[in-house]
């Protein structure tokens, strides 16, 4: 089974300019996260989406990132503009959460910004 | 939000046992335990997650006192691939309280 799939792996851009992060769930889990995780430091939730609906967006900054899940499946994060605190790996995860599961969550890779 | 303290490092040679102490003094009654693994490079990855006592599965046990205000992560007979970043947790298993990473414990083991 494919595990969560984010593309791309690696991104390097000036600041000021648009960037856009794409996340494809595990198939079935109908929970997913975006994390941003600077040098050292553990992840820092973003916004958790329950299907297509966004339940936690508290710590997004919303002047600069937006995110969306059309269709409650894949997601997709953008940053515009682009400012250089930005710089820091963006964690996908996803989870599938009935009653009496765990709760797992499921990361991918990573996508790792780079603003000069 | 529960939070969590954990040592910012340790150090082990290969083949030791290894206990990684989490405290968790706010802990809420619907809240789990959970560890996650983290290698350079790639996203946390699920270990472990207990209530109470003791939980074991093929990678390491979870030890939860009864007041359960900290637990302890075992890893038995460690190796270099065991190198990483471990993440206590503490949640409710649906999620309606948001997990919180901290920094985690950094494991390095050495030859």
């Amino acid at each position: 089974e494919a595990g969560v799939v984010q593309s791309p792996r690696y991104k390097i851009i000036e600041k000021k300019q648009p960037v856009a992060f794409w996340c494809n769930p595990i198939s079935g889990h109908n929970t997913l996260y975006w994390y941003l995780q600077n040098l050292g430091q553990g992840p820092e939730l973003l916004i958790r989406y329950e299907n297509e609906e966004a339940v936690d967006d508290s710590q997004l900054p919303k002047d600069r990132f937006s995110a969306e899940r059309l269709k409650g499946v894949d997601s997709t994060l953008k940053i515009q503009p682009a400012e250089l605190g930005d710089s820091a790996v963006y964690l996908c995860a996803s989870s599938l959460r009935p009653r009496g599961s765990t709760g797992e969550l499921f990361f991918g890779e990573g996508s790792r910004l780079t603003v000069l | 939000l529960a939070k969590t303290t954990q040592p910012i490092s340790m150090d082990s040679y290969e083949g030791q046992e290894v206990n990684i102490t989490c405290s968790h003094n706010n802990i809420a009654t619907n809240d789990y335990i959970t560890w996650y693994q983290q290698f350079p490079s790639q996203g946390p990855r699920f270990i472990i997650q207990g209530y109470k006592t003791k939980v074991t599965n093929e990678v390491a046990s979870l030890f939860i006192p009864a007041d359960r205000k900290s637990s302890t992560l075992s890893l038995p007979r460690v190796s270099l691939s065991d190198t990483a970043v471990y993440y206590c947790l503490v949640g409710d298993k649906q999620g309606n309280t948001p997990l919180v990473f901290g920094k985690g414990t950094r494991l390095s083991v050495i030859a």
